[in-house]
């Protein structure tokens, strides 16, 4: 079953505004990434967050990890429209359960309007 | 940071034939690689777990026979769709472990199959 739910599945919002997603998981984690995909194109990696670590700043981005929630937030600041893209977090987990695979949330799909 | 490469970015091929997709850790030595799909507008979802220099572990209902993996070196997973029907068209992409557990991502490769 799929670790990673991220919320909302889909946000529209006016350039400049900011965007918040969520991602709750279920298990314990190593780390949580975010990342960004355009349509029909690649993964980007966005930012690692570690088990250990609450909060990391990228540029427009601030992630926060809150693990006695099992949940994670990635904050899009002053948003562009160029922001437009779908959103996933992807968690992997301790050695001792899963072999550190990575699982992919659901995906907020985010619409910045100009 | 680390480098994952996958290749190619995508393929068009008639029904029948076999694609094979690389994937390749430029700056680590990968002893495990994971391969996903991804369908249009859903998650991604793990295929298997490839394992240098040992057989790959594939998800439930995931047919080992369809999509053969090979990763006979530290730095390279190979995943061959066998005989592709259009059904096979997809979107896959590839991570890579490195030592410390810590996952980094191809950018993908969009397979049409005629």
């Amino acid at each position: 079953s799929q670790q990673g739910e991220e919320d909302p599945q889909a946000l529209s919002i006016q350039e400049g505004e900011n965007a918040t997603m969520n991602c709750s998981y279920k298990t314990s984690i190593n780390n949580l990434q975010w990342y960004r995909q355009n349509s029909g194109r690649g993964l980007v990696h966005l930012i690692l967050i570690r088990s250990n670590e609450r909060e990391k700043h990228s540029g427009r981005l601030r992630v926060t990890l809150d693990t006695s929630k099992k949940s994670s937030s990635l904050l899009i600041t002053a948003s562009r429209a160029a922001d437009t893209a779908s959103y996933f977090c992807a968690t992997d987990g301790p050695r001792n359960t899963n072999a550190g695979k990575s699982t992919f949330g659901d995906g907020t799909t985010l619409t910045v309007k100009p | 940071g680390a480098v994952v490469s996958q290749h190619p970015s995508w393929v068009i091929c008639k029904s029948g034939t076999s694609v094979k997709i690389e994937c390749r850790s430029l700056d680590f030595q990968a002893t495990t690689m994971f391969w996903y799909r991804q369908f249009p507008k859903q998650s991604l979802m793990l295929m298997a777990t490839s394992n240098e220099g040992s057989k790959a572990t594939y998800e439930q209902g995931v047919e080992k026979d369809k999509f053969l993996i090979n990763h006979a070196s530290l730095t390279l997973s190979t995943l061959t769709v066998t005989s592709a029907h259009p059904e096979d068209s997809s979107f896959y992409i590839c991570s890579a472990a490195n030592p410390n557990e810590k996952l980094f991502f191809g950018s993908g490769t969009q397979l049409s199959v005629l």
